[in-house]
């Protein structure tokens, strides 16, 4: 059974750093599109990030240069790495895997989230 | 940056049909894919690649894409599909590939 479980999540300083991580089973990351998508309060979904099979990786404008997508096979788990946090990054961060080997495709299986606050 | 546009709100009578749209630049040349998301749970995929379903979906979710506009219809209404509904697609036409969502839109069954 494919299962993502999320952690790391907390209340944080602007300014500061955090690091998500997604515990993966059923499956390996190494093999799939693994994303990182959130949801602030009372809002719509907001897609961060995406690690391909081969490597690459490509983050939304709004977090690129701040925030850092990778993996750790030995672990079968997902990071996100976020410097330079933001009150706008408040939110809900999911971890979803992708359907398939299409780059275009869509996040089938999805985590409960982690809750991250950015407040001083 | 690719814009998809969803309308706040859809309402249907269950057993009607409520049919919501995705609007975006041509987006009959790109695939689209289609979220459920009840309060406090996390997002369902319920179609994708247009108009394909994932295993355990109704058949009653079905999708279209053409030119400008894409179409979740959920036929046979039920109370249990009161949900937000985003739709989504991957932006490659830029320096920086992205998913975009739109901004969801509310289904309330009457």
């Amino acid at each position: 059974e494919v299962q993502l479980v999320e952690s790391g999540g907390g209340l944080m300083h602007p300014g500061g750093s955090l690091r998500l991580s997604c515990a993966a089973s059923g499956f390996m990351v190494s093999d799939n599109y693994m994303n990182w998508v959130r949801q602030a309060p009372g809002k719509g979904l907001e897609w961060v990030s995406v690690l391909y099979p081969g490597g690459r990786t490509f983050h939304a404008d709004s977090v690129r240069g701040r925030f850092t997508i990778s993996r750790q096979i030995s672990k079968n788990t997902v990071s996100l790495q976020m410097d330079s946090l933001r009150p706008e990054d408040t939110a809900i961060y999911y971890c979803a895997r992708g359907l398939g080997s299409d780059t275009t495709g869509p996040h089938l299986y999805w985590g409960r989230g982690t809750l991250v606050a950015v407040s001083s | 940056s690719y814009v998809l546009t969803q309308p706040p709100s859809v309402s249907a009578a269950p057993g009607q049909t409520a049919r919501i749209t995705c609007g975006g630049d041509d987006i009959g040349t790109k695939s689209v894919h289609w979220y459920q998301q009840k309060p406090g749970q996390a997002p369902v995929l319920v179609v994708y690649g247009d108009s394909d379903r994932p295993s355990g979906i109704p058949e009653r979710f079905s999708g279209s894409n053409s030119e400008n506009t894409a179409t979740l219809t959920i036929s046979r209404v039920e109370a249990g599909d009161e949900a937000d509904y985003y739709c989504q697609v991957w932006d490659d036409d830029s320096d920086h590939p992205a998913y975009v969502f739109g901004a969801g839109t509310t289904v309330t069954v009457l």
